[in-house]
């Protein structure tokens, strides 16, 4: 069984703030997603990361594939109240049916 | 273009009632799922399906069933429902073979209250 762990679970910071996410996992993984989920609504996806050290810019959020491809990074710079929401990792094994494994999710807060 | 839609948005059920979960998705995408959500426990596959006709279970399968019968529809089953099934419960649907992204869009979500 896959797993992937995500950190922090709560993240409450001041608009204009850096902050940065964590998804950990000791298996390999053939890509990873990034979703962004709003209260009453389904996770929305952000980016996916197929290759080892892949870097990608999304305005402000960058996402980071780990070299040996088990783990990833959520970077926000400048935070600001619209990044309010709940974040979620997901990684896709090799031969899944485009089966996802979910991190537990960072509930991130911003306050003006 | 409606997306994955879901029926209903809400619902309370007692203890030992039976319940159907309606997903439907107009993209003509092969692979739908459904999953609970649990606070912080991520979201955790119930059950999928790779085609009409085909289902498989994911990692929390006990205590429901599914059916696909038609291409656009995925239906969660609950035969007896217990208040552990208290959750959100989100239909997902992807398509393959599309390059490496198997992005996976979801639906907007059921509130199951079990008392």
């Amino acid at each position: 069984t896959q797993l992937l762990e995500q950190s922090p679970q709560f993240l409450s910071i001041q608009e204009g703030e850096n902050l940065t996410v964590y998804c950990n996992s000791s298996s390999v993984f053939s890509s990873l997603q990034w979703y962004r989920q709003e209260p009453g609504e389904g996770p929305v996806l952000l980016v996916t990361v197929v290759t080892g050290g892949e870097v990608k810019k999304l305005k402000r959020l960058t996402f980071q594939f780990g070299d040996a491809r088990k783990d990833s990074s959520l970077h926000i710079t400048a935070a600001q109240p619209g990044d309010t929401g709940l974040y979620l990792c997901a990684g896709k094994g090799g031969t899944s049916y485009g089966k996802l494994t979910f991190g537990q999710g960072t509930i991130l807060t911003v306050h003006p | 273009n409606a997306g994955v839609t879901q029926t209903p948005k809400f619902r309370v059920l007692k203890t030992g009632q039976s319940m159907t979960l309606l997903c439907a998705q107009d993209m003509n995408h092969e692979y739908m799922y459904w999953y609970r959500q649990d606070p912080g426990m991520g979201l955790r596959l119930i059950h999928y399906s790779v085609g009409e006709g085909t289902t498989a279970k994911g990692e929390v399968p006990d205590g429901y069933n599914v059916s696909r019968l038609k291409k656009q529809n995925f239906l969660l089953g609950l035969e007896s429902a217990a208040p552990s099934q208290t959750s959100v419960y989100f239909c997902a649907s992807s398509a393959p073979f599309s390059g490496s992204s198997y992005e996976q869009y979801f639906g907007p979500g059921t509130r199951l209250t079990v008392t």
